[in-house]
């Protein structure tokens, strides 16, 4: 168990919808990391945050968006959801930001788009 | 851009068999961690490399890392059955303000009795 809990585990919807996916980092973790992995496109980099603010971006959709909570915890807002958009979606995080902190996963989040 | 690739994509093992998983990256990096991946299960670190010539070991996995070459490489010593999942290659940028992650695209590996 590294730690890092994502919630739900699994969400079926229909296209079209929007979805919340939710991340709790490590205790005392900082940084909160986004990736997608799907069938197509392998595992990638979405986006990370630090202590509430944007950190870097990689190749997250404009119908994605994000947000770090006062808390740390972190949000996935997916909306407009298209077939393609099927994946399991992790969330890692670590105690800073740069090259040298260790992520530590979560067990993902299975989205399944109908 | 940072680039990783790895091979082979698929590895089909007899049990006692040696094998090696490649990755190459394209531009200088800080760090290379291998993973290990259960089917629907979340990423297991194995190892972190950090400097040129790094070698680290445990039970039948060895990982290897040669910054000049830009290479690093997973050894298997003796497969079992157990050793059967997908292993990725990830690196972080070089000196940058993030530690983003960009993933090889795995190696997945079935070890047959």
């Amino acid at each position: 168990d590294s730690g890092v809990t994502q919630t739900p585990k699994h969400l079926i919807t229909a296209t079209g919808q929007r979805v919340t996916l939710r991340c709790s980092p490590r205790s005392g973790d900082l940084s909160v990391y986004w990736y997608q992995q799907s069938l197509d496109q392998g595992l990638q980099f979405l986006i990370q945050y630090y202590n509430g603010e944007e950190r870097a971006k990689g190749n997250i959709l404009e119908r994605f968006s994000a947000q770090q909570f006062p808390d740390l915890h972190s949000e996935l807002n997916l909306s407009s959801l298209e077939l393609g958009d099927s994946a399991l979606y992790f969330c890692a995080s670590s105690g800073g930001a740069i090259s040298w902190n260790e992520q530590f996963f979560g067990p993902g989040t299975r989205l399944t788009v109908l | 851009e940072l680039k990783v690739e790895q091979n082979p994509l698929f590895l089909s093992m007899q049990e006692g068999k040696n094998y090696t998983i490649y990755c190459n990256y394209s531009t200088t990096s800080d760090r290379l961690y291998w993973y290990r991946q259960d089917p629907g299960k979340s990423l297991e670190s194995l190892f972190v490399l950090l400097s040129n010539g790094a070698v680290k070991q445990e039970g039948r996995l060895m990982a290897s890392l040669d910054t000049k070459a830009r290479l690093s490489t997973l050894h298997i010593t003796a497969a079992v059955h157990d050793l059967s999942a997908t292993y990725f290659c990830a690196v972080t940028g070089y000196g940058g303000a993030t530690n983003k992650l960009i993933f090889g695209t795995g190696t997945l590996l079935a070890v047959q009795p």
